[in-house]
């Protein structure tokens, strides 16, 4: 069964404190890894697609990392304004569903 | 109005009401979404319509009923619902004409805070 578990559930971090989330997958065969942020209040936001093994995608203090079983979003020198619930998702190659994992919630003290 | 507006953002309704959750999209995109988003539990895609066709989700109760009249609006009628369905209903679109090859990219609205008693 096609799965994605985000850890920790929270993070409490000082600003300029610098650390990871972590998004683990199984998918039968990966057509793409999805990150996203959601703002209390709001719809989730778009940040980034990775697709292969290997790949990075980079966004201000925001760095995702793609294997084979996981991907991490490296949250470099955080501000305040950086907290907030980061969404991962994927979808498996054939089907048209992304599957979600239930978040991160991320809290950037000043 | 940009992005996808949703309305009305806040609704209570009793268990024997009729309702209607309504989406528009002023990007030109070619596919539209509803998302069920509960407390601490992953989206879960409820509906996609894409140009203007249904794709079927048959785990979704028939207490729900969308209804896609063109490619910039979405509705979402409730009726007779469950307490268990107080959530954020999510309104999505992507420019994606083939969604087994998409981007991945959805733009969201706001959402509707669903509260049944």
């Amino acid at each position: 069964e096609d799965q994605v578990t985000q850890s920790p559930e929270a993070l409490r971090l000082q600003e300029g404190e610098s650390s990871s989330l972590n998004c683990s997958y199984t998918v039968s065969g990966l057509r793409g890894l999805f990150w996203y942020r959601q703002d209390p209040g709001k719809g989730p936001e778009f940040l980034f697609t990775l697709y292969s093994a290997g790949e990075e995608k980079e966004k201000e203090r925001l760095k995702a990392t793609l294997t084979k079983k996981e991907s991490f979003l490296h949250i470099t020198a955080p501000k305040p304004e950086d907290s907030a619930t980061y969404l991962c998702a994927v979808q498996a190659a054939g089907n048209y569903q992304l599957i979600w994992g239930a978040g991160t919630k991320l809290i950037i003290k000043p | 109005e940009t992005g996808v507006t949703q309305t009305p953002r806040h609704l209570v309704m009793g268990m024997t009401n009729k309702k209607s959750l309504k989406c528009e999209q002023h990007l030109g995109h070619n596919a539209m979404y509803w998302y069920k988003q509960s407390a601490k539990k992953p989206l879960e895609l409820m509906f996609v319509y894409s140009l203007e066709e249904r794709v079927e989700n048959n785990s979704v109760p028939s207490r729900f009923s969308p209804e896609c009249p063109n490619s910039s609006h979405l509705f979402l009628h409730l009726h007779t619902l469950q307490p268990e369905d107080s959530a954020l209903y999510l309104c999505a679109s992507s420019q994606d004409q083939n969604l087994y090859t998409n981007t991945g990219e959805l733009f969201f609205g706001e959402g509707s805070r669903l509260t049944v008693l």
